[in-house]
């Protein structure tokens, strides 16, 4: 199993380009997350989903879009690239496993926004 | 609002140092607490955590953390440091009372000399 896979690893953008993160798991988990990660921020959670169809904003969504057509992809969409997007993107997945609700974490995609 | 608060944010050790590293969570009910690790250039990866039963929990690499409810705390040990231990420690709160957000702490990066 692959587990939580994304591309690319990383990117640079020009301010006001779009593009997509992917990210895919092999889990069959129904829930999965975004997050940016910024130094002394800790991980902010931008979009998560609890299952194919159904997503929701989290901390920090604007300037993000999100879909999930299938339990297993979760794209993150930037429309209009801005500097205050440079950042390290996480991807994770949750299965209910009993109780223990841990999240696995994709590799991360390294966005440099100039 | 749940939110987790870790009051060190970057702690220097020599090898065979004990270590112990703070997080305190606000939240009221029944909560899943965790203990993420991040080595240099990798993503978090679990490092142990807590949803139920006995407080004191155990996980790989040596490290424990225990729970204390009435301090709203969960702090990270580990009696004896190694060079390999440097690495960047976040504590998260989640999946609790039925949701699956998670919150992340601001993380502590451990530096331990050689």
């Amino acid at each position: 199993n692959a587990g939580v896979t994304q591309t690319p690893k990383f990117r640079i953008l020009k301010i006001g380009q779009s593009m997509t993160l992917q990210c895919a798991q092999d889990m069959n988990h129904n829930y999965m997350y975004w997050y940016r990660q910024d130094p002394g921020m800790g991980l902010k959670l931008i979009y998560y989903s609890v299952g194919a169809g159904i997503t929701d904003k989290g901390e920090v969504p604007n300037g993000y879009n999100v879909s999930r057509s299938t339990t297993e992809d979760f794209p993150l969409r930037l429309e209009l690239a801005a500097p205050s997007q440079t950042s390290v993107y996480f991807c994770a997945t949750t299965g209910e496993q009993g109780l223990t609700y841990e999240q696995y974490f994709g590799p991360g995609t390294r966005l440099t926004v100039t | 609002a749940q939110s987790v608060s870790q009051h060190n944010h970057h702690v220097i050790l020599s090898e065979a140092a004990s270590l112990e590293l703070g997080c305190n969570y606000s939240y009221g009910g029944t909560v899943n607490l965790f203990w993420y690790v991040q080595y240099p250039g990798q993503h978090l990866q679990l490092l142990l955590k807590y949803f139920s039963g006995d407080p004191l929990v155990k996980g790989i690499k040596g490290f424990e953390a225990e729970f204390i409810k009435s301090k709203f705390s969960f702090n990270l040990r580990k009696p004896s440091v190694q060079w390999s231990d440097t690495a960047e420690y976040f504590c998260a709160v989640g999946g609790a009372s039925g949701t699956y957000k998670y919150i992340f702490g601001t993380g502590t990066r451990l530096k331990v000399l050689a």
